[in-house]
């Protein structure tokens, strides 16, 4: 099994539509992440979290949502989606310590018509 | 500002041969972390190798070796016995105090028999 699950993995919606992609983890780290990567831009931060009571925006926050409802768990929602919120989405994770390599799920292709 | 720069959109090397993706970055921090990460076709974010910026030697893992120049702020990728299996996107990434990871824009290496 994965150590970093996400769910689903592709999902296709309509505008407007509310979207909760979900990841959970069993490596036991505290900190969690959703990043979106579009083509030519690298992955960029939406938001993480270091602690189960811990949210930070990250640089494109605008338009998400997060929860992080326990250690293992960290969902990011889409409230009222757009089409240039197609994109790949991932979540990762890390131990705690100063610049500990982050361990990524295998992404989420969401498509928003 | 914090940035990571890969110049390379795309590199070609023969099965068997060395090559070298080029990373720079620029930070004014002390503490940073350097990482490369490899994305095959089918998506997912595969943790490479770590080079600490205080740390006096090269980081190696297997076929993969990471030439830091700290004076010139490069950390370039350094990939020997190249395989058809290395064919991917590569990444670049460093990571400040905070443990939010900045990314470049990546490299795609294809390499031919």
């Amino acid at each position: 099994d994965a150590d970093v699950t996400q769910t689903p993995r592709n999902r296709i919606t309509k505008t407007g539509k509310r979207i909760m992609l979900e990841c959970s983890q069993t490596k036991g780290h505290d900190r969690m992440y959703w990043y979106r990567q579009d083509p030519g831009l690298g992955l960029r931060l939406i938001y993480y979290s270091f602690d189960v009571k811990d949210i930070n925006k990250g640089e494109i926050s605008d338009g998400y949502s997060v929860s992080r409802q326990a250690q293992a768990k960290f969902s990011l929602s889409l409230e009222s989606a757009i089409p240039n919120q197609t994109a790949l989405y991932f979540c990762a994770t890390s131990p705690l310590g100063a610049n500990q390599p982050q361990h990524f799920g295998d992404g989420t292709r969401l498509s928003i018509l | 500002a914090q940035k990571i720069t890969q110049t390379q959109p795309g590199m070609f090397v023969q099965e068997k041969e060395a090559v070298t993706l080029d990373c720079t970055y620029d930070t004014s921090d002390p503490s940073y972390g350097l990482f490369w990460y490899k994305q095959p076709s089918s998506g997912e974010m595969i943790f490479l190798i770590y080079q600490g910026s205080y740390d006096q030697q090269n980081a190696t893992e297997g076929r993969y070796s990471l030439n830091f120049q700290k004076a010139r702020k490069s950390a370039n990728l350094v990939i020997s016995a190249s395989q058809l299996g290395d064919s991917a996107m590569y990444f670049c990434a460093m990571s400040l105090n905070t443990d939010k990871l900045i990314f470049g824009t990546g490299t795609r290496l294809q390499v031919f028999p």
